[in-house]
């Protein structure tokens, strides 16, 4: 089925280990995005990504590393997780940089 | 410093009438504007959407309205139905202080329609 896919859909981590959330979509878009949603924060962008090879920061990049190395994927790494990155993790991917965002059903994310 | 804001977290109406769910910014780099509705347990789906050269954009029930001067754009459900209880998330796309593009959330006004 065409969309955007995240995976896992719930993941348990103990403090300093290495995580990747996964982030797949069948459109083909070239622009890619990591949001994170925090109560009392709404959505804050991670990382995103304008195409293949080309990623920048967002609001809130610290502790998280992106590569795009195929224009499907994008997943996110937290090289050494701490308890303020428990949160649900959003990926989506638009077209162009107007286009409407497609989300994923997210991936929520408890570190211990 | 909360770039797109929306002051009311929740927001309760009855069925039949008239929702409207208002969004504040501060940036006048932001040139476009989108709703987005969530449900529980699943990721925003886009709602509409509005330019900056525009000041009323409709789809169906879903009519947003921008006022550039105020720098507020408000979204209006008519009639609300109980299928439209949901959170809904104001966001906005302009050039960052960087020089790329974002596109900036407020933190959402959860909408319960009463039957």
């Amino acid at each position: 089925d065409a969309g955007i896919t995240q995976s896992p859909r719930y993941k348990i981590t103990e403090t300093g280990r290495q995580v990747t959330l996964m982030c797949h979509q069948t459109w083909s878009h070239s622009y890619m995005f990591w949001y994170r949603q925090d109560l009392g924060h709404g959505l804050r962008l991670i990382y995103y990504s304008a195409a293949a090879d080309i990623t920048d920061k967002g609001e809130v990049p610290d502790g998280y590393v992106v590569s795009r190395s195929k224009t499907e994927n994008f997943p996110l790494t937290l090289e050494s997780a701490t308890r303020s990155q428990t949160s649900v993790y959003f990926c989506a991917s638009s077209e162009s940089r107007n286009s409407p965002l497609h989300f994923g059903n997210g991936t929520r994310l408890t570190v211990t | 410093d909360q770039q797109v804001k929306q002051n009311s977290p929740s927001l309760s109406v009855q069925e039949g009438r008239i929702s409207i769910l208002n969004c504040d910014y501060t940036n006048s780099m932001f040139d476009y504007f989108l709703w987005y509705k969530k449900y529980p347990a699943e990721g925003p789906t886009f709602l509409i959407s509005i330019s900056s050269i525009k000041d009323k954009n409709e789809d169906g029930r879903f009519t947003v309205f921008l006022n550039k001067s105020a720098k507020h754009l408000s979204l209006h459900i008519v009639p609300s139905q109980p299928g439209d209880s949901a959170v809904y998330f104001c966001a906005a796309s302009g050039r960052s202080g960087a020089g790329s593009y974002q596109l900036t959330f407020g933190k959402g006004t959860k909408l319960s329609v009463i039957p």
